[in-house]
């Protein structure tokens, strides 16, 4: 257990509002994730973190932003939602320092209708 | 062409099997990850190696790093061993992972 939480677990939404999805972590690790999980597509990178106020994009970062003000937390923004962002998203940390092991928070359905 | 490929998509054994899943990759590594997810579940790390083979219980890791491939060896197979198997590789350079489709594994009593 690398201490990592998600919230909310569940939440339905309207197609066009605003969604925040939260990663927390108790660790203070540098390295933090958000990655969304659809069927035959895999785990693919949204966006990342590699410190406060240090993010980059991902893979599929269309349609979202990120926001890291703490070191525990990792915020991901969804400005505007489509059913098309339906998806589990997983947060994750990386501990770093010669080892790149990640550790998975517990996820989040997120349901657009 | 996907970077990460595994092998089978889907196994089904009985109980007390051995079990191989397959990973090849085209790209190069720093390490390589094996994870578990449950049904419905959340998902675990397994194994991170870069070389030669990690052992933890039931569990076995290898890679050669020169085929660019990995095997996970599950030994007396058990029906909680039942999960998709997920492969990633750490890019050399980066610290991002890129994902396999998973492996589905069923064991049946």
């Amino acid at each position: 257990d690398a201490g990592i939480t998600q919230s909310p677990r569940h939440k339905v939404t309207e197609t066009g509002t605003p969604v925040t999805l939260r990663c927390h972590q108790t660790e203070n690790h540098r390295y933090m994730y958000w990655y969304r999980q659809d069927p035959g597509h895999g785990l693919r990178l949204i966006h990342y973190s590699y410190g406060v106020k240090d993010t980059d994009k991902g893979e599929v970062s269309d349609g979202y932003s990120v926001s890291r003000s703490k070191t525990e937390d990792f915020l991901l923004t969804l400005e505007s939602a489509t059913s098309s962002q339906t998806s589990v998203y997983f947060c994750a940390i990386s501990v770093g320092l010669g080892s790149y092991e990640q550790y998975f928070g517990p996820g989040t359905r997120l349901t657009v209708t | 062409k996907n970077e990460v490929e595994q092998s089978p998509q889907n196994l089904t054994a009985q109980e007390g099997e051995f079990i191989t899943i397959n990973c090849s990759y085209s790209v190069g590594i720093s390490a390589l990850h094996w994870l578990q997810q449950h049904p419905g579940g959340g998902i675990v790390s397994l194994f991170m190696l870069s070389s030669g083979k990690k052992k933890h219980g039931r569990l076995i890791a290898t890679i050669n790093i020169q085929e660019k491939h990995s095997s996970l060896h599950i030994t007396a197979s058990h029906p909680r061993d039942s999960a998709v198997y997920i492969c990633a590789v750490l890019i050399q350079g980066a610290q991002k992972l890129v994902f396999g489709q998973g492996t589905r594994l069923t064991i049946n009593p």
